[in-house]
């Protein structure tokens, strides 16, 4: 069965460059949830879209925006990074909320 | 104090036992209880998914919800090494558009041959 696709499956920023993680999800999914999980740590949610709406927000940084396109896959957009923003990034879909998720594979984005 | 509170562990037992994994939570409003599991450095998988409260049982994987108590715990039957992971307890509202996962800190689970 087709999964979540994320892309790139890792990265590597300098200080106070931009970043750009890319989220595609279960086909006929339409609601994509955004989550940052640090070192050891649980997963924290961002930010979440249902049919192209930006439907909750959660702990995300101002310098952090994300939208969902027509064709239903998401963007994370992440500029002046810092260090506190090395972490996994996990994309999540489902079929409406308030469906169960199902997560990506994750985007590991180190910031040195 | 988290809204979700989860025992990390380590948990280590051998091949066959069974495995109790628990959260407690404290937001009322939860009505979407999930289990996840996560090897290092992959995504959660889901595992069990159960609305309200009761039990749900797949193959080996028991979940129970306990609104009252605010309590939920996931049993795992005849533990096998393939088991050894991450257990991750995540709890959602009912309503409006606030489906956001709010999840405990995991219960690193091994299993030994």
């Amino acid at each position: 069965a087709a999964g979540v696709i994320q892309s790139p499956r890792h990265l590597i920023k300098e200080k106070r460059e931009t970043a750009t993680l890319k989220c595609y999800p279960i086909p006929r999914h339409d609601t994509v949830y955004w989550y940052q999980q640090g070192p050891g740590q649980d997963p924290q949610f961002l930010i979440s879209f249902y049919e192209k709406m930006q439907s909750d927000k959660g702990s995300i940084p101002d310098r952090f925006s994300a939208q969902q396109f027509s064709d239903y896959h998401s963007e994370l957009n992440m500029s002046s990074l810092e260090l506190g923003d090395s972490a996994l990034y996990f994309c999540a879909s489902s079929l409406g909320p308030p469906a169960t998720q199902y997560f990506g594979p994750g985007t590991r984005l180190l910031v040195l | 104090q988290k809204e979700v509170e989860q025992d990390p562990g380590p948990l280590s037992v051998p091949e066959g036992a069974i495995v109790s994994l628990n959260c407690t939570y404290s937001n009322s409003a939860f009505q979407y209880f999930m289990w996840y599991r996560q090897y290092s450095r992959k995504g959660p998988e889901l595992l069990m998914y159960t609305y309200s409260s009761g039990n749900k049982e797949d193959g080996r994987f028991t979940a129970q919800v306990d609104k009252s108590s605010k309590y939920i715990s996931l049993f795992i039957r005849d533990s096998q090494p393939s088991d050894s992971a991450t257990y991750l307890c995540a709890m959602s509202e009912s309503g409006g558009s606030n489906y956001k996962l709010t999840f405990g800190k995991g219960t690193l689970l091994t299993v030994n041959p």
